[in-house]
């Protein structure tokens, strides 16, 4: 099985600043990598998939990047609505697999 | 708009078992690849099963192999998932999610909102 590996597994930050999440796979993935934004008692909601396309109405301070083994999330400029629990999801192949979740809170 | 909407969930006994079901409106069911995804209280998301858009193949972690069976029923646009020798460890919520790009399983979206199974004497 392919692990998922984020970091941090939290991270505090205050509005408008830039923030970096991090995912690293166990194996080359190309670039056959999504991730996921996650508030409290809702469903996750698609941002960004195959490492660094932008999901149809996600905002432009979301971003992704990397492929093989590294990836990255960065929000550019972080909004009262962005603090959340972020997966990265890895689907080159079964069993698909999550990242355990990097926590964004407000500082 | 694409809606998914999951129901079956429920407290159960361990040993028994359940079925989930998922109702899909919105887009063209049969062509998409739709899967379970489950998240127990407080913990992080687990990919459970999925099967392809004409029903074909199927998928399943580890898990739940032998366990639980996927299957879909394209004429009424729904997804289930059967349940069985259910344990404490499945109790969790129960998404139901299409593939983003079609008949594959490359990323999830849109989610459902969710059904609740607590698996509990």
């Amino acid at each position: 099985d392919i692990q998922m590996t984020q970091s941090p597994s939290s991270v505090s930050a205050s509005v408008g600043d830039r923030v970096t999440i991090t995912c690293r796979a166990s194996q080359g993935i190309s670039t056959w990598l999504a991730w996921y934004q996650q508030k409290p008692g809702t469903a996750p909601k698609l941002l960004i998939y195959a490492a660094s396309s932008l999901q149809s109405g996600v905002p432009s301070r979301f971003s992704g990047n990397g492929s093989g083994t590294d990836f990255t999330l960065t929000i550019s400029s972080l909004q009262t609505e962005d603090f959340a629990t972020y997966y990265c999801q890895q689907a080159k192949s079964f069993p698909v697999t999550f990242g355990q979740g990097t926590r964004l809170e407000i500082k | 708009e694409v809606q998914l909407l999951e129901s079956g969930g429920s407290l159960v006994q361990p040993g028994g078992s359940l079925r989930l079901s998922c109702a899909a409106s919105g887009f063209t069911f049969s062509s998409y690849t739709m899967s379970w995804v489950r998240q127990a209280p407080g913990t992080g998301l687990e990919w459970v099963s999925s099967i392809g858009g004409r029903g074909v193949g199927t998928y399943y972690a580890d898990s739940v192999k032998g366990r639980f069976t996927i299957s879909r029923d394209n004429s009424k646009n729904t997804l289930y998932l059967q349940m069985s020798s259910l344990r404490a460890e499945d109790t969790a919520l129960y998404y139901c999610a299409k593939d983003c790009y079609g008949d594959h399983v490359r990323c999830f979206d849109p989610w459902g909102q969710g059904t609740l199974v607590t698996v509990s004497s």
